[in-house]
């Protein structure tokens, strides 16, 4: 059973602090991790794509992996208004090719 | 980013009728793209994978007669709901992937009415 669990929030940060988004996934065997912001009424768009453990940072964005723990996180730095939003969490299961969704983390950015 | 465009970004239409939603991706070649529907405040729901020259394979509940997909080219995915009825009204999304990628970039989505 692929699954994917994310906390549904919402996680409330005044502007200008660290958000942070945290994912488990139960596929041991995962290899490709991604994380969609996705606004009220639009669609998901990729934020961030993580393969390795570690940490990525792309500007504001900081994706860290553990495969070990089965633990994929995002850090919003710097946190907007306009990152007020609903984040994805992503993983490809070994041998599939369909992502598997999270149901989302609503993040709230107050002035 | 790579870019996926959806079209119509929102249809009405009347019970019994059929719509088709079509799927490109402007910029890149994608020999597999995905159709999702997501009800209000709910999570995305993987309907089917459109895989190009071949048939597309429909997730586990969903009738493969009522939601026809055609992947004609690299570029190009249709899905079309048959017969419509109220219960139909959703938020329809494509995806698609690069061939030999692993990132999914989405369309804008075509959110349906059926009255």
């Amino acid at each position: 059973q692929k699954e994917v669990e994310q906390n549904s929030g919402p996680l409330s940060v005044p502007e200008g602090a660290i958000a942070s988004l945290n994912c488990t996934y139960s596929d041991r065997g995962s290899q490709s991790f991604f994380w969609y912001r996705q606004y009220s009424g639009k669609s998901p768009e990729l934020i961030m794509s993580i393969y390795s453990n570690g940490d990525k940072e792309d500007g504001r964005f900081t994706a860290q992996l553990n495969k070990a723990s089965q633990y994929v996180s995002l850090l919003i730095r710097d946190s907007q208004p306009s990152d007020s939003a609903t984040y994805l969490c992503a993983v490809i299961a070994a041998g599939y090719s369909t992502l598997t969704f999270g149901k989302g983390t609503m993040l709230l950015v107050s002035p | 980013g790579a870019v996926v465009s959806q079209h119509p970004s929102r249809v009405i239409c009347k019970s019994g009728t059929s719509v088709k939603i079509e799927c490109r991706s402007l910029d890149f070649q994608a020999t597999t793209m995905f159709w999702y529907r997501q009800f209000p405040k709910k999570s995305l729901m993987l309907m089917a994978t459109s895989n190009e020259g071949s048939k597309a394979t429909y997730e586990q509940g969903v009738e493969k007669d009522k939601f026809l997909i055609n992947h004609a080219s690299l570029t190009l995915s249709t899905l079309t709901v048959t017969s419509a009825h109220p219960e139909d009204s959703s938020f329809y999304i494509c995806s698609a992937r690069p061939s030999g990628g692993q990132e999914a970039f989405f369309g804008q989505g075509t959110r349906l009415t059926v009255v």
